[in-house]
């Protein structure tokens, strides 16, 4: 079955600082991989997704990610945090037409 | 363009009424996924209609229904309200010509059951 891990529940970093948000996922195949971020009382938006090719892909709003099939992670990355992307952010897997498995989440607190 | 759109937004109910909420998808997205989302259980997939049939199905007692019309909108219904239905319930859509998995969610609507 396929599940995603979000080892870290929050996460606090200062303005401007770097910000990588881990993300390990279990599937037997080659997996669809997505970041989605959700504002308070708002739905999700997508950040990026990686579907083939290229192991790093870049997102909206300055985001990267990392398909390492080796360690089954999906990482997201971002250089130098704003204060606007306080958020909760979650990972998900899924293959083409099957429900989206998500994880429970990172909540990310951004200080001055 | 229009992106998916809930209503209502807000709304509270009491134990053992009952509850539709709508769903409106991105104009020709013809596949629409309901997630019930809670504090506790993170996000959980509650069922998926394409051209009018559901084609996948979350583990949800069957209080939990929805359905398609003919133009892709949705509507889900809970029976007989519980406390720990409350919850915000996400509608996404999909294009399935895409060959992808990508899900736009509309922003939600917000169930309190009191």
């Amino acid at each position: 079955a396929q599940s995603v891990t979000q080892p870290d529940i929050h996460i606090t970093v200062s303005e401007g600082a770097s910000l990588e948000l881990r993300c390990n996922y279990s599937y037997g195949a080659t997996p669809y991989l997505f970041w989605y971020v959700q504002s308070p009382g708002q739905g999700l938006q997508l950040l990026l997704k990686y579907f083939s090719g290229d192991t790093l892909v870049q997102g909206i709003k300055g985001f990267e990610a990392e398909f390492k099939r080796s360690q089954s992670s999906f990482n997201l990355r971002k250089p130098s945090v704003h204060w606007s992307d306080a958020a909760e952010y979650f990972c998900a897997v899924g293959p083409r037409l099957t429900p989206l498995v998500f994880g429970k989440g990172t909540r990310l607190s951004v200080i001055a | 363009k229009a992106g998916v759109t809930q209503t209502p937004r807000y709304l509270i109910k009491t134990r053992g009424q009952q509850v539709t909420l709508s769903c409106s998808p991105i104009s020709g997205h013809r596949s629409v996924s309901w997630y019930q989302q809670t504090p506790g259980q993170g996000l959980q997939f509650l069922f998926e209609y394409f051209s009018e049939t559901q084609r996948n199905k979350g583990n949800f007692p069957g209080r939990f229904s929805g359905r398609q019309f003919s133009n892709s909108r949705s509507e889900m219904n809970v029976s007989t309200l519980e406390l720990g239905d409350s919850a915000l319930y996400l509608c996404a859509s999909r294009k399935e010509a895409s060959g992808a998995n990508v899900l736009t969610f509309g922003a939600g609507s917000r169930l309190t059951v009191l």
